[in-house]
């Protein structure tokens, strides 16, 4: 079975622009959470959507927004991009969505010029 | 990939013993915790998992210690191995509503041949 699977793997932005990215969860899995991951540090959670509605959005600026599909994919867009936007960004996947183990996509590398 | 955990605090074992990552969460209301494993270049891989009402759990070479008085979370990895050479976090999740992890700062796993 495919696991979560992220597009694209790797993307180069100059500041301002704007990107999406995408994520297929695994088949079944009815939850998508979105993290972000600065080298270094441990993923820091941006939002989770639950059967295509918003469950949950952490500390991060307005310039981040998200929304899932009814085929449970969901994209994650950033606008007017940042050099400190530059990270790798992980999708994750649930059944549920609430209390259980999360699995993890192998993320996008986001590099901002 | 990109490398994550550069500056992380090293826990360096030799091939065969065992190792104990310690870890320290903050909200003594959460319910839920995880560790992940994270190699160069992928995302976190789900080991292991433990409810607040429990104080134990033990998986295939891992077990997982909670301490609910001090807040402390531990992950003990019997003999390891090269290939146990990785990022490991420790997060719980804050929203028993949702899934909201909150990861720790990492710790790194090297193993000496």
């Amino acid at each position: 079975d495919a696991g979560v699977t992220q597009s694209p793997t790797h993307l180069i932005k100059t500041r301002g622009q704007h990107v999406t990215l995408r994520c297929s969860p695994i088949s079944g899995h009815k939850s998508v959470s979105w993290y972000q991951q600065v080298l270094g540090q441990g993923p820091q959670f941006i939002f989770q959507y639950y059967e295509k509605e918003e469950r949950g959005r952490g500390n991060f600026p307005d310039r981040f927004s998200a929304r899932q599909f009814p085929n449970y994919s969901s994209e994650l867009n950033v606008n007017a991009l940042l050099l400190g936007d530059s990270a790798l960004y992980l999708c994750a996947s649930s059944f549920e969505g609430a209390n259980e183990k999360l699995f993890f996509g192998s993320g996008t590398q986001l590099s901002v010029l | 990939g990109e490398s994550v955990g550069l500056h992380l605090p090293t826990l360096s074992v030799q091939e065969g013993d065992n190792s104990i990552i310690n870890c320290a969460y903050s909200n003594s209301a959460s319910d839920y915790f995880i560790w992940y494993k994270q190699e160069s270049g992928k995302g976190p891989q789900f080991i292991i998992d433990i409810r607040s009402n429990m104080d134990k759990r033990q998986g295939q070479r891992v077990t997982v210690l909670l301490n609910k008085t001090v807040k402390h979370l531990s992950l003990q990895i019997a003999a390891t191995q090269p290939g146990d050479s990785a990022v490991y976090f420790c997060a719980e999740n804050r929203d028993n509503a949702g899934n909201m992890l909150t990861f720790g700062g990492g710790t790194r796993l090297m193993v000496k041949p």
